[in-house]
């Protein structure tokens, strides 16, 4: 597609509950993001994919975070046993070259809001 | 830690006023420094950059200076308009982990006509 397509584009889930968020990097593109936005900050770091394998993952907050990308291509971000805490907008990014001086491409984001 | 400190919003202006936000920066080295832009609705934009000091990026009539000597970064606009209402990020990546990008909180731009 035209550029990175995040699905959906809102989800409410109760605590506990586990959610699934899907992206769709730019076709071609190696590398993909996720940020999570919290209610005004600035994006923070979640992980990073090159293909399929996923080289840092170091910004996901704890163990219920899971992100997978099986085939280099579409990614999921999910959630197990949400948390308010959890609330935020998760952004994905595709690049072609991981090197952020040439420019992420960003979803326009989910919101999940835990209730 | 790398940290990026810009200039609390929100700002609001009348068109053709000057612009400029403030961003400051933590790093150790020469890390490279963004300016991104998000308006409503939309994902984050790449709005303009500097990868090395005393470079100057601009796009769209913003400009910003990578100033080494003061850690700063500050955007500025001669003159707004009205289609320049959105949210903006100061950003940096480090030299260690240079696809990892850093944001500022963000400021939120309003002109009035």
């Amino acid at each position: 597609g035209a550029g990175v397509s995040q699905s959906p584009r809102y989800k409410v889930a109760k605590r506990g509950q586990d959610v699934a968020l899907r992206c769709d990097p730019i076709s071609g593109h190696v590398s993909l993001f996720w940020y999570q936005q919290a209610l005004g900050q600035g994006p923070e770091f979640l992980t990073y994919f090159q293909n399929e394998a996923q080289l840092d993952k170091s910004g996901l907050p704890s163990d219920r975070f899971f992100a997978e990308r099986p085939e280099g291509s579409v990614s999921t971000l999910k959630i197990q046993r949400t948390q308010q805490e959890d609330s935020a907008v998760y952004l994905c990014a595709s690049t072609l070259i991981d090197r952020t001086d040439y420019g992420y491409t960003f979803g326009s984001g989910t919101r999940l809001t835990v209730v | 830690g790398d940290s990026v400190t810009q200039m609390e919003g929100p700002v609001t202006l009348s068109e053709e006023a000057f612009l400029t936000i403030n961003c400051t920066y933590t790093a150790t080295g020469y890390p490279s420094l963004f300016w991104y832009v998000q308006y409503p609705g939309e994902g984050l934009q790449l709005l303009l950059k500097a990868t090395k000091a005393d470079d100057k990026g601009s796009n769209k009539g913003f400009e910003a200076t990578y100033r080494k000597e003061t850690t700063s970064f500050h955007l500025e606009k001669g003159s707004v308009q009205v289609s320049d209402s959105a949210v903006y990020f100061c950003a940096l990546s480090g030299r260690g982990s240079n696809y990892k990008l850093t944001f500022g909180k963000g400021t939120l731009l309003t002109v009035n006509p």
